[in-house]
């Protein structure tokens, strides 16, 4: 089976630009989170997606949103895009939501905010 | 609050040797689950051993088994013959049945020495 898919890896924005991630999931999986990786403040919920429902979200400003499709993949979008948002980027999939749940991860994406 | 600590920022250990990494972790809920996740300079997040708290038995993969103490709030992550692949930044986290997100400590990071 195939793992998480995470697109692109890397990315260089500017400041006041947005920016689009997206993942897919394990096959069957229908629950999506993303996590934000820092050096200063570890790694960190932003939102969990299942059934293309937000079902939970972290502490981050508005400027951080999400979506789910019909086939589970999930895209996270980034508006107005800040020095701090530069990050490592990960996406996880577990097969439901609401209940305790191993979570697998993808490769990360990499965004760096100039 | 959900919580976990990881005091240990840095450990070394030699090829072949057995080393422990500890966590504790503080939670309200009942109904949840223990992980390590190993993250290589590859940033590629991985599962290394989950535990449900309703189990007692320590769970064991391979090399890799738990001391799973769970009045103490205790999980530690025991590796077993050491290798240098087992380089990596060890993360414990946990994950409830009220919601879906997974709580992280601050990583430790081990170094195996040829």
């Amino acid at each position: 089976k195939a793992g998480v898919t995470q697109t692109p890896r890397y990315l260089i924005k500017t400041r006041g630009q947005q920016v689009t991630l997206s993942c897919s999931p394990i096959s069957g999986h229908r629950s999506v989170s993303w996590y934000q990786q820092t050096p200063g403040q570890g790694l960190q919920f932003l939102f969990e997606y299942f059934s293309e429902t937000q079902r939970n979200k972290g502490n981050f400003p508005g400027r951080f949103s999400g979506r789910q499709f019909s086939n589970s993949r999930s895209e996270m979008n980034v508006s107005t895009l800040e020095l701090g948002d530069s990050a490592l980027y990960l996406c996880a999939s577990s097969l439901v939501s609401g209940v305790a749940d191993t979570q697998y991860f993808g490769p990360g994406t990499r965004l760096t905010v100039l | 609050a959900q919580t976990v600590t990881q005091s240990q920022p840095e450990m070394s250990v030699q090829e072949a040797e057995t080393v422990t990494l500890s966590c504790t972790y503080d939670t309200s809920e009942n109904n949840y689950y223990l992980f390590w996740y190993k993250q290589p300079p590859s940033r590629q997040m991985i599962l290394v051993i989950r535990q449900e708290a309703y189990k007692q038995q320590n769970a064991t993969e391979n090399r890799f088994s738990v001391n799973f103490q769970k009045a103490a709030k205790s999980f530690s992550l025991k590796i077993s013959d050491s290798q240098l692949g087992d380089t990596a930044m060890y993360f414990c986290a946990f994950i409830t049945g009220a919601n879906s997100k997974l709580t992280f400590g601050k990583g430790i990071t081990l170094s195996v020495r040829p």
